[in-house]
């Protein structure tokens, strides 16, 4: 059945790096855009960054604009999302999900992974 | 930006009908995503394209979208509904950006 698995999350200092990459199976990776979304602690699902199936196309939110480098290696069945001069407030779990598409760009996002933790401390 | 305006909260008894808005500007014009969040589990996609459902998603999950209002609409609802609710769109302005509304904390009473 279709999976999307992240990892790469954990506890970092202010200032500091993260690479997150998330793993789709059951399904070819090739075929769907692949989005992030991060949740704070006790806020709402954000938005993140997507990045088109052939990974010619790539936008970020305001917030990690800059600050944040989206890819993907559809050979590995693999999305990352390189995250650098990570502040407090990137403290979430943060998402992957498969958007299908059409000539319009992305659509809903129908399969989502169980998230990995970022924290990032003072 | 485009923003997305959620009620916080939503209440309502077991077996009664529960409606959830998202307000913003033409709405309609949009295509509009809904998805159901318990906590510590990951979002499930519960109506996509306004009023489309998922394979697996029961027919009591249902969405309408005009004007500058999109409701997603639960009948008969069950305590396992309880859980929050989040709308989705994609905004384009110069570039295509995701934005999500706030999220609703349906309870069931």
């Amino acid at each position: 059945q279709v999976q999307v698995v992240e990892s790469g999350g954990g506890l970092v200092e202010a200032g500091g790096s993260l690479r997150l990459s998330c793993i789709g199976s059951g399904f070819s990776l090739s075929d769907y855009y692949m989005s992030w979304i991060r949740q704070a602690p006790g806020k709402g699902l954000e938005w993140i960054s997507y990045i088109s199936s052939r990974g010619s196309t790539k936008n970020y939110a305001d917030s990690l604009k800059g600050r944040a480098t989206i890819s993907r290696d559809n050979a590995q069945q693999s999305v990352f999302l390189q995250l650098n001069s990570l502040r407090v407030e990137d403290t979430a779990v943060y998402y992957c999900a498969t958007s299908y598409y059409d000539s319009g760009g992305p659509r809903a996002f129908d399969f989502w992974g169980q998230g990995t933790v970022v924290t990032v401390s003072s | 930006s485009y923003v997305l305006t959620q009620e916080p909260s939503v209440s309502v008894a077991p077996g009664q009908t529960a409606r959830i808005t998202c307000g913003g500007d033409k709405i309609g014009s949009k295509s509009v995503h809904w998805y159901q969040k318990h906590p510590g589990q990951a979002p499930v996609l519960v109506v996509f394209d306004d009023s489309d459902r998922p394979s697996g998603i029961p027919d009591r999950f249902s969405g309408s979208n005009s004007g500058n209002t999109a409701t997603l609409t639960i009948s008969r609802v069950e305590v396992g509904d309880e859980a929050d609710y989040y709308c989705h769109v994609w905004h384009r302005s110069g570039d295509l950006l995701g934005v999500f509304g706030g999220g609703t904390k349906l309870t069931v009473l």
